[in-house]
């Protein structure tokens, strides 16, 4: 079975600019989460996302969204970026939201902001 | 609310020697735990997970953690590293609907 995919692996964008971010989950997974990893703050969570509807929200601000196709497949779209944005986002998914379901993450997405 | 604490940011260790990496943990509900590992320019792969049951749980790659309710601990051994255990781990609470990271440490692992 095929694990989590991120694309694009990098990026690199001006300050300012939008971007926006792709996540295939694991076949039969419905439930996606988003993290941001920096040297700084280590792994923060951003969001999550259950057919097609964002279930919870980090303390992100509202630069930062995203959501969830009807594939389960999600995105995550940063506006307005800022240099501190730079970092790896990482997705993971999970087969529903329960708390005991284990989240598997993928490569990552390394964002660049000049 | 949860948290963790990853009692070591670097830890040095030869080869064939056992490794322990400290974790403890906070919460306020019933926790489910976790430790990840990162290799350079890669994502998070799954260790190993305690849900409930054992208090010893053995995971991937000869990795082992043992569940502490009462020290709020979950440790990660390992009786003999390889060079290529080298990279960073990360202990995980989740008591709620997200994952609550360590800092992490970094494990580098010499001939």
């Amino acid at each position: 079975k095929a694990g989590v995919t991120q694309t694009p692996r990098y990026l690199i964008k001006t300050r300012g600019q939008q971007v926006t971010l792709s996540c295939s989950p694991i076949s039969g997974h419905r439930s996606v989460s988003w993290y941001q990893q920096t040297p700084g703050q280590g792994l923060q969570f951003l969001f999550e996302y259950f057919s097609e509807t964002q279930r919870n929200k980090g303390n992100f601000p509202g630069r930062f969204s995203g959501r969830q196709f009807s594939n389960s497949r999600s995105e995550m779209n940063v506006s307005t970026l800022e240099l501190g944005d730079s970092a790896l986002y990482l997705c993971a998914s999970s087969l529903a939201i329960s708390y005991t379901d284990t989240q598997y993450f993928g490569p990552g997405t390394r964002l660049t902001v000049l | 609310a949860q948290s963790v604490t990853q009692l070591d940011s670097q830890v040095p260790v030869f080869e064939e020697a056992p490794v322990e990496l400290r974790c403890n943990y906070s919460s306020s509900v019933s926790v489910y735990l976790f430790w990840y590992v990162q290799y350079p320019n890669q994502g998070l792969q799954l260790l190993l997970k305690y849900l409930s049951g054992s208090t010893l749980v053995k995971g991937i790659n000869g990795f082992e953690a043992e569940f502490n309710k009462s020290q709020t601990s979950f440790h990660l051994r390992k009786p003999s590293v390889h060079i290529s255990d080298t990279a960073e781990y990360f202990c995980a609470v989740k008591g709620d609907y997200k994952l609550s990271f360590g800092a992490g440490t970094t494990v580098t692992v010499r001939a």
